[in-house]
């Protein structure tokens, strides 16, 4: 069974532009969360899909936003870019909405100059 | 608040030698508690999870942890190290909460740890 696939896997912007992140998950998985990984934040919860509807969201400001398809694929948008934005973003799937176990993919990292 | 604390950085170990890593919670409700290892640019793999029962969980891997909830406490351990083993290590919790979002976990800062021959 594929993991978690995110595309791209790296790549650099500058400041003011938008980036679109894309993310398939685990076939049979429903649910998506995204998280943001820096050296100083450490891993932080952005949002989590579940047939399509965002069911939480984290402490991000409105430029970071998500959606999710009818076949579970997931994409997140980061508007207005800043240095701050810098960053490992991970996908993670999961098969149920009541289990918290997550399988992740291996991240798109962000680099904003 | 909820959090997760890790109170080591950064250790180091030698081969063969046990290890235990400290992970200490903050939850309001009954928490679901998770070990996950992230290799150099890689994802997170999940080593074990607590939902209820035996505070004892065994992960993959040989790694081991306990829950004390007394002490809030979820540190992981393994009795001998293998240099492949050297990663950063990852405690998170999140809700039990049938319905909920379970996206939505805490992590800890990590653990990096390094392995000496």
């Amino acid at each position: 069974k594929a993991g978690v696939t995110q595309t791209p896997r790296y790549l650099i912007k500058t400041r003011g532009q938008q980036v679109t992140l894309s993310c398939s998950p685990i076939s049979g998985h429903r649910s998506v969360s995204w998280y943001q990984q820096t050296p100083g934040q450490g891993l932080q919860f952005l949002f989590e899909y579940f047939s399509e509807t965002q069911r939480n969201k984290g402490n991000f400001p409105g430029r970071f936003s998500g959606r999710q398809f009818s076949n579970s694929r997931s994409e997140m948008n980061v508007s207005t870019l800043e240095l701050g934005d810098s960053a490992l973003y991970l996908c993670a799937s999961s098969p149920l909405t009541n289990t918290g176990e997550l399988f992740f993919g291996e991240g798109s990292r962000l680099t904003v100059l | 608040a909820q959090s997760v604390t890790q109170p080591d950085i950064h250790i180091t170990v030698s081969e063969g030698a046990s290890l235990e890593l400290r992970c200490n919670y903050s939850y309001g409700a009954t928490p679901y508690l998770f070990w996950y290892v992230q290799s150099p640019g890689q994802g997170l793999q999940l080593l074990l999870k607590y939902f209820s029962g035996d505070t004892l969980v065994q992960g993959i891997k040989g790694f081991e942890a306990e829950f004390k909830r007394s002490q809030s406490s979820f540190n992981l351990r393994k009795p001998s190290v293998h240099w492949s083993d050297a990663a950063e290590y990852f405690c998170a919790v999140g809700a039990m909460n049938y319905g909920g979002s379970q996206g939505n976990l805490i992590f800890g800062k990590g653990t990096k740890l390094s392995v000496k021959p």
